[in-house]
């Protein structure tokens, strides 16, 4: 079975730049959540959806957007980019976001750089 | 709100010396508890995962990690390392919210 997949590997943007990352989650599973890992800050939650609607949200601005569709594939957006948005940012699936199913499994991460 | 400590932020070992890396949490509600590493260009992988029991649990790679709920710690251990087990490892509780909070993680050195 495939694992999570993750385009683009690597992206380069300038300041003020959008950007769009895309997750296909492990087949079978419909929760998919993002991650921002950086050096300073770790790992930080972004969000998480579920059958096409966001059931978590961590504390980030509203610059960063995400959204799934029917076939659980996942993506995020960044609007006006700015340095510090400059990070690995990982996905990971889940099969249901329930007791017996807690286990994620990450994708290898898109690295963004922001000049 | 709750939030993950590892007091450990690098830790450089000789091969077949014993690792312990600390975990601690504050949630005061039932909690999951996972260890995660992340080898040199990989991505993030399950190490060991408690849900409820047996407060032992043992994971791939001859790891192992003990709950132990009054002190709110999930510490890791394996008795003696390799130096293949030279990578990042991250501690992360799932509470409140359905997410799942990481620790700082502890970069692991093992010198062959």
């Amino acid at each position: 079975k495939a694992g999570v997949t993750q385009t683009p590997r690597y992206l380069i943007k300038t300041r003020g730049q959008q950007v769009t990352l895309s997750c296909s989650p492990i087949s079978g599973h419909r929760s998919v959540s993002w991650y921002q890992q950086t050096p300073g800050q770790g790992l930080q939650f972004l969000f998480e959806y579920f059958s096409e609607t966001q059931r978590n949200k961590g504390n980030f601005p509203g610059r960063f957007s995400g959204r799934q569709f029917s076939n659980s594939r996942s993506e995020m957006n960044v609007s006006t980019l700015e340095l510090g948005d400059s990070a690995l940012y990982l996905c990971a699936s889940r099969m249901l976001p329930s007791v017996a199913q807690e286990t994620q499994y990450f994708g290898p991460g898109t690295r963004l750089l922001v000049l | 709100a709750q939030s993950v400590s590892q007091h450990n932020h690098h830790v450089i070992l000789s091969e077949a010396a014993s690792l312990e890396l600390g975990c601690n949490y504050s949630y005061g509600g039932t909690v999951n508890l996972f260890w995660y590493v992340q080898y040199p260009g990989q991505h993030l992988q399950l190490l060991l995962k408690y849900f409820s029991g047996d407060p032992l649990v043992k994971g791939i790679k001859g790891f192992e990690a003990e709950f132990i709920k009054s002190k709110f710690s999930f510490n890791l251990r394996k008795p003696s390392v390799q130096w293949s087990d030279t990578a990042e490892y991250f501690c992360a509780v799932k509470g409140a919210g359905n997410m799942l909070t990481f620790g700082g993680g502890t970069r692991l050195m093992v010198k062959p």
